[in-house]
């Protein structure tokens, strides 16, 4: 029962390009959505989040919209760099008892070519 | 200056051993966590502690035990190890339990023989 669907396993952008990262949720509970980016062997690092009162969140070079009609919500990083190149994992929280607990994707593996 | 850290990175161990992951944040966090990231790649929640006390305990086996001494460590301590506890286990603190990010440890790459 995948309540967070990231339906891309990889993606690749020319270095300077806009690279956007795709993520669909089932779940209406949820109400908080969050971007992470991991390196291999390290740790998920927090990028960007998202309420769901809002629709639209940026921070630099990334911003994440939210559709929550569409349960849909995607991460656009602009331009993009090779030091960009890592999985990216969507993750969701909300609702009942556990409302701290996140939910992630599976991870889109983002390349980004010189 | 590691914000979370964990011992060891790597772990290899046989069958029916008992083992320890220690994790700690110098964030000031009220609440810490435990995830598991599988062979699928799956990161799944695990456990969850607020100022040492449980809040979450997903359907994990009770041969997984945490322990929180102080709301700066969370330690998970399992039993009887078996093959299909290799994993990546990561820890990870927030501020607050409703909501806000939570940021992530190294990870500890558990290998059962």
């Amino acid at each position: 029962d995948q309540q967070v669907k990231q339906n891309s396993p990889s993606l690749s952008v020319q270095e300077g390009r806009i690279s956007i990262l795709n993520c669909d949720y089932t779940n209406s509970m949820f109400d908080y959505f969050l971007w992470y980016k991991k390196y291999p062997a390290e740790g998920p690092t927090f990028l960007i989040s998202i309420s769901s009162i809002k629709d639209k969140n940026e921070d630099g070079r990334f911003t994440v919209f939210l559709n929550k009609s569409a349960k849909h919500l995607s991460l656009h990083i602009v331009p993009s760099q090779p030091g960009d190149s890592a999985v990216y994992f969507c993750a969701a929280s909300g609702g009942g008892g556990s409302n701290y607990k996140l939910t992630f994707g599976k991870g889109t593996l983002l390349t980004v070519n010189p | 200056d590691t914000a979370v850290s964990q011992t060891p990175k790597y772990l290899v161990t046989q069958m029916g051993n008992d083992k320890s992951i220690k994790c700690e944040q110098n964030l000031g966090h009220d609440t810490m966590y435990w995830y598991k990231q599988d062979s699928k790649k799956f990161l799944k929640i695990m456990f969850s502690y607020n100022n040492k006390e449980l809040i979450i305990n997903e359907t994990v086996p009770n041969r997984f035990s945490p322990k929180s001494p102080d709301k700066a460590h969370l330690n998970l301590h399992i039993n009887s190890l078996e093959l299909g506890d290799s994993a990546v286990y990561f820890c990870a603190s927030s501020r607050q339990t409703s909501g806000g990010p939570q940021y992530f440890g190294p990870g500890t790459r558990l290998t059962v023989t």
